[in-house]
């Protein structure tokens, strides 16, 4: 079945970078788009980036456009979001999902928690 | 761009069906066939129940449907159980490639 596992995240200073990591297992990953929301503590979900199957296109949401960015290695089943210049607001779990149609995700991760604190 | 909006609560007894909606604009709700649902429990990741309106994915229980009208899109939950307390998410494709969320429904089973 769809196993996605992220990991990368911890606790940072406003204003460094930090990288993470989602590796996909029981798929063809090369064969589907990627996506990462996340989770605010206490909120709801928020949509972050999408990457096409073969990189051709990736999306961002406007609160991080910009700062964030998208990419997959598809010989290594594993996609990534490098994060940027992060802020307290980019404080959140940040979750790994597979595109199942019209820009859904399915088969989340069980997602990495990303704290940004001075 | 403004989050879809959903009601904050809903609540139903056992065996009754509950309908929770999900409205946005033109721009996103309205203009694709692009609406998915999502299942939440507490200190879990979320789940998609429905995708593309009113697609299930494999695995997921007829008691659960999706439509849409107009910039409205619904949820319905058949034959409400116990384990379908949760929070329930909302979420379309939008204008400038992007994907809004509603703000979730917390759906108590009575």
């Amino acid at each position: 079945q769809v196993q996605l596992v992220a990991s990368g995240g911890g606790v940072v200073q406003p204003g460094t970078s930090l990288r993470l990591s989602c590796v996909a297992s029981g798929f063809t990953f090369s064969s589907y788009g990627m996506h990462w929301v996340r989770q605010a503590p206490g909120k709801g979900l928020e949509w972050v980036a999408v990457i096409w199957y073969d990189g051709s296109n990736k999306y961002y949401a406007e609160s991080v456009k910009g700062r964030f960015t998208i990419s997959r290695d598809n010989s290594k089943n594993t996609h990534f979001l490098q994060m940027d210049d992060l802020r307290n607001e980019d404080t959140a779990v940040y979750y790994c999902a597979r595109e199942e149609g019209g820009f859904s995700g399915n088969g989340w991760g069980q997602g990495t928690l990303v704290t940004v604190s001075s | 761009q403004s989050a879809l909006t959903q009601p904050p609560s809903a609540s139903g007894s056992p065996g009754e069906s509950v309908t929770i909606s999900c409205t946005g604009t033109s721009n996103d709700v309205g203009g694709y066939n692009y609406v998915s649902w999502y299942q939440q429990h507490p200190g879990k990741a979320p789940k998609l129940l429905i995708y593309e309106v009113r697609e299930r994915p494999s695995g997921v229980p007829g008691r659960f449907s999706g439509s849409k009208s107009g910039n409205t899109a619904s949820l319905t939950v058949s034959g409400l159980q116990a384990e379908d307390e949760a929070d329930y998410y909302c979420s379309s494709y939008a204008d400038s490639k992007t994907v809004l969320f509603g703000g979730g429904t917390k759906l108590a089973v009575l």
